[in-house]
């Protein structure tokens, strides 16, 4: 167990919706990542956030929106869905604003879009 | 952050030491070697990372050539378990600077 909560675990939803995702991180770490990978395809990096703050962003489509709230839990928002944003979604956390070295992962969304 | 370089695939038997290599040719003289592992659709799992020296933990060793161009993870004795899909990333480490992961080595242990 990595510390790290992640739900829901598996989410159906149709082409157009709009979903949720939510993550929390190890108690203590300030830092939250979010990594998408699509099915047979390796992780790719949309964005991180530190202590609320914005810090990295990767291939994060403009209908995709994050946060991180006072209480160091992240929120990912996935608008107008396409049936290619079917994937797993990987919250992932780390103590420092650097990250020397282990970035710890949840368990993943499944998002299922039809 | 450099680019890396790992085989497609790799077997290896069970009880036996397995050995993923990884190039990275490119690399700089700030960046760390990573080693991350993800066993089928769970999340990454850090194993190991240097920046020269040879290293070693529980779960395995890494060891970084001279010239830092290129690195082998070992695993000691491979069980079913370390079946799995290895990456090996090269970092700086620094504020924003994140881990890009390629499509890694996907190890089979073999009974």
């Amino acid at each position: 167990d990595s510390g790290v909560t992640q739900t829901p675990k598996h989410l159906i939803t149709a082409t157009g919706q709009r979903v949720t995702l939510r993550c929390s991180p190890r108690s203590g770490d300030l830092s939250v990542y979010w990594y998408q990978q699509s099915l047979d395809q390796g992780l790719q990096f949309l964005i991180q956030y530190y202590n609320g703050e914005e810090r990295a962003k990767g291939n994060i489509l403009e209908r995709f929106s994050a946060q991180q709230f006072p209480d160091l839990h992240s929120e990912l928002n996935l608008s107008s869905l396409e049936l290619g944003d079917s994937a797993l979604y990987f919250c992932a956390s780390s103590g420092g604003l650097a990250n020397t070295g282990e970035l710890f992962f949840g368990e993943g969304s499944r998002l299922t879009v039809l | 952050d450099a680019k890396t370089t790992q085989p497609t695939s790799m077997d290896c038997a069970e009880g036996r030491a397995a050995n993923l290599p990884c190039n990275h040719s490119t690399i700089s003289g700030n960046e760390y070697v990573y080693w991350y592992r993800q066993i089928h659709s769970q999340g990454p799992q850090y194993i190991i990372h240097g920046l020269k020296n040879n290293e070693t933990n529980e779960m395995a060793s890494l060891i970084i050539t001279e010239d830092r161009k290129s690195s082998t993870l070992i695993l000691p004795h491979a069980t079913l378990r370390d079946t799995a899909v290895y990456y090996c990333i090269v970092r700086v480490v620094r504020t924003g600077n994140q881990f890009y992961f390629g499509t890694g080595t996907s190890l089979t242990v073999i009974p």
